[in-house]
């Protein structure tokens, strides 16, 4: 199933709560990638990780944290910080060389 | 930093016709174009890539041209099928660096 695991599938929080978003990945990949994507938009970036111990802002990091301690997870925390955390979110993973980017299945976050 | 551009944002063709959909980028260091594909709800897919050194490259029903002096690329699906109907992205890579996606088109093929 592409070898990239995002959970939980459908998340509910309340306002204000901190949340982390799971993504693991045994396909041996050095980058990965999460993404935000709303209703009928495009793909956003949030942070991406080229190594381990070391990630960069993507163009919408406000209101977010990761953490890269091991190659195979990438986890997300949406924080209290984030105006608008309704949306789908999309962790994927890619070989630091010219390959494709594998996606996971997403997270569906409401905050109600 | 580089900027990927996708024309048009919606696409309705009817069955058996063909559907192109162009992006151009920015940044002449790019070396690698996937495309990908996402049914409503689902992860996208890679269903067609090319790098810097080949022009056009075909895969079936579907291919994909690249121009880099002008800096763009296409993707072109002949014979289309309702199942074809998906948001499709394009995309700019370049090693060690992060994905540039477009905004994607909705492509919808009408029975």
């Amino acid at each position: 199933d592409g070898g990239i695991t995002q959970s939980p599938k459908y998340l509910f929080r309340k306002e204000g709560q901190n949340v982390t978003l799971s993504c693991e990945q045994n396909l041996n990949h050095d980058a990965m990638y999460w993404y935000r994507q709303d209703p009928g938009q495009g793909l956003r970036l949030i942070y991406y990780s080229q190594i381990v111990n070391d990630f960069q802002k993507g163009d919408i990091a406000e209101g977010y944290s990761v953490s890269r301690e091991k190659k195979e997870s990438f986890p997300l925390t949406v924080t209290s910080a984030q105006k608008n955390p309704t949306a789908f979110y999309l962790c994927a993973s890619s070989m630091q060389a010219n390959t494709e980017a594998f996606f996971g299945q997403g997270t569906r976050l409401t905050v109600v | 930093g580089e900027n990927v551009e996708q024309h048009p944002s919606t696409l309705s063709v009817q069955e058996g016709d063909s559907a192109v959909i162009k992006c151009t980028y920015s940044d002449s260091a790019s070396n690698y174009f996937p495309w990908y594909k996402q049914e409503l709800g689902k992860r996208p897919q890679l269903i067609i890539d090319i790098r810097s050194n080949v022009g056009e490259k075909k895969d079936q029903r579907i291919a994909v041209t690249l121009n880099k002096t002008a800096k763009h690329f296409s993707l072109h699906i002949t014979e289309t099928q309702p199942e074809d109907s998906a948001v499709y992205f394009c995309a700019a890579h370049l090693a060690f660096n992060k994905f540039y996606f477009g905004s994607g088109t909705k492509l919808n093929v009408k029975p």
